[in-house]
C-alpha cells in the first residue's frame, strides 16, 4: 500500500497569501496518477487536480499542481475566502486507492 | 446538471447489515465507473470501493472485502452498497462517487453509525 503523507498539517495563513502544500508517497507513484482535492466544512471534497497537474472544470488558475514520482506539490497563489478548507491528495496508481491524511489551510 | 444522491444510512448495531443506494442523474450512468468513499467522524477520507462500467470487475480495500457488496444497476442509473457483519470502525459517512480512480463529482453523503 502507498502511504501518502502530507505537509504540514495546519497551514495559517491570511487572505492574499501563497500558499504551499506537499504530498509525499512512500514509492514511486505510477505514471504520477495522483490527485488533490478541497473540503470545505460540512460539505463533499471537490476534485482541483489529476494526474498531478491537469486541472479540473472550474478550478481557477490561482490554483497550480506539480510534482512527480513520489514529491508532489499544490500551491494556490493568492488564498481566496473559500480556500480555507482542508486539501487532500490521492494516488490511483497502485491499489489500493488511497488518501493523504490531509492539510487544513486556517485564517491565521 | 450531474447529481448523486445517496441514502440508506442510519444506525445499526455491530454484526447487522444495511444496504445503501445512490441514484445518479445528469450524466450517462454506464459510461462511468463508480465508487464508494467514506470518512469517520472527524478523521480523513478512505477509499472502500469502486466498480467498472459494466459491473464485470469490483475492487473493496482489505478491511471490507469479504463484507461489503459493491453493484451497479444502469438501467435504473443506480449504485449500491451492501454491507454486512458491521463493526464500529464502518462508522463513517459514506459517500457515493463518479469515477473508478479520480473522483471528479461527489454526493452529499450518508451518515452510517455502528454502535450497541
Amino acid at each position: 500500500e502507498i502511504v501518502l503523507t502530507q505537509s504540514p498539517g495546519t497551514l495559517s495563513l491570511s487572505p492574499g497569501d501563497r500558499a504551499t502544500l506537499s504530498c509525499r508517497a512512500s514509492q514511486s507513484v505510477r505514471n504520477n496518477i495522483l490527485a488533490w482535492y478541497r473540503q470545505k466544512p460540512g460539505q463533499a471534497p471537490r476534485l482541483l487536480f489529476y494526474n498531478a497537474s491537469s486541472r479540473a472544470t472550474g478550478i481557477p488558475d490561482r490554483f497550480s499542481g506539480s510534482g512527480s514520482g513520489t514529491d508532489f506539490t499544490l500551491t494556490i497563489s493568492r488564498l481566496e475566502p473559500e480556500d480555507f478548507a482542508v486539501y487532500y491528495c490521492q494516488q490511483s496508481g497502485t491499489s489500493p486507492l488511497t488518501f493523504g491524511q490531509g492539510t487544513k489551510v486556517e485564517i491565521k | 446538471e450531474v447529481q448523486l444522491v445517496e441514502s440508506g444510512g442510519g444506525l445499526v448495531q455491530p454484526g447487522g447489515s444495511l444496504r445503501l443506494s445512490c441514484a445518479a442523474s445528469g450524466f450517462t450512468f454506464s459510461n462511468f465507473w463508480m465508487s464508494w468513499v467514506r470518512q469517520a467522524p472527524g478523521k480523513g477520507l478512505e477509499w472502500v470501493a469502486n466498480i467498472k462500467v459494466d459491473g464485470t470487475e469490483k475492487y473493496y480495500v482489505d478491511s471490507v472485502k469479504g463484507r461489503f457488496t459493491i453493484s451497479r444497476d444502469n438501467a435504473k442509473n443506480s449504485l449500491c452498497l451492501q454491507m454486512d457483519s458491521l463493526r464500529a470502525e464502518d462508522t463513517a459517512v459514506y459517500y457515493c462517487v463518479r469515477g473508478g480512480s479520480r473522483f471528479d463529482r461527489w454526493g452529499q453523503g450518508t451518515l452510517v453509525s455502528v454502535s450497541s
